[in-house]
């Protein structure tokens, strides 16, 4: 079955550390993949996407994701966090097995120390 | 702006209790679908809506329906609540089969 990892469930850097989240995913056809992040007390929104074209996608406050597709992996990156990117953070991957699925990973939490 | 707007940001109800979880979605989406989010489980999805009337389900169905009856609401209901239906529910559309979804606050559900 298709699935998605995250490979960290709790991360805690300080402010302006870099920040690398992985992300894999099981499936061998054509993907669609993206990061979600939920601010505390907020919804879930679109940090980035990738459909197609450079690997390398960048996305709002500075992240940036590149995919891999010989590894099935997504990681998101950040060189240098602050303590307003304290959220969690969800790999999601858009499958097409005789319909379109979304299947998001577990999760990861960052808290960034001021 | 785009929005999702869910019905209720808390609710607290009794083992039991038929629960309503409403969703209005203003982008005039075709695709709107209700997830469940648990600490280390992630998203899970419970049930999705194509087109008005059309329903499928996710991956964890029991114990709840959905219903529409206009292209922009979409509600998901509790037949009969139970203890391990605590969870935060969140409402999503899409436009179109494989883009971006659009989520709602979220129903922070607790049933006692």
């Amino acid at each position: 079955a298709q699935s998605v990892s995250q490979h960290n469930h709790h991360v805690i850097l300080s402010e302006a550390a870099s920040l690398e989240l992985g992300c894999n995913y099981s499936y061998g056809g054509t993907v669609n993949l993206f990061w979600y992040v939920q601010y505390p007390g907020q919804h879930l929104q679109l940090l980035l996407k990738y459909f197609s074209g450079d690997p390398l996608v960048k996305g709002i406050k500075g992240f940036e994701a590149e995919f891999i597709k010989s590894k099935f992996s997504f990681n998101l990156r950040k060189p240098s966090v602050q303590w307003s990117d304290t959220a969690e953070y969800f790999c999601a991957v858009i499958v097409n097995t005789g319909g379109f699925k979304t299947i998001f990973g577990a999760g990861t939490r960052l808290f960034v120390k001021a | 702006d785009v929005k999702v707007t869910q019905s209720s940001r808390y609710l607290v109800k009794r083992t039991g209790e038929k629960v309503f979880l409403e969703c209005v979605q203003d982008m005039d989406h075709e695709n709107m679908f209700w997830y469940r989010q648990d600490p280390g489980l992630g998203l899970r999805l419970i049930y999705f809506s194509y087109d008005v009337k059309m329903k499928e389900k996710g991956d964890i169905p029991e114990g709840y329906s959905v219903s529409r009856e206009k292209k922009e609401r979409f509600s998901l209901i509790l037949e009969s609540a139970s203890t391990n239906q605590t969870s935060m529910y969140l409402c999503a559309s899409r436009r179109g089969q494989a883009g971006e979804q659009f989520f709602g606050p979220g129903t922070r559900l607790t049933v006692l």
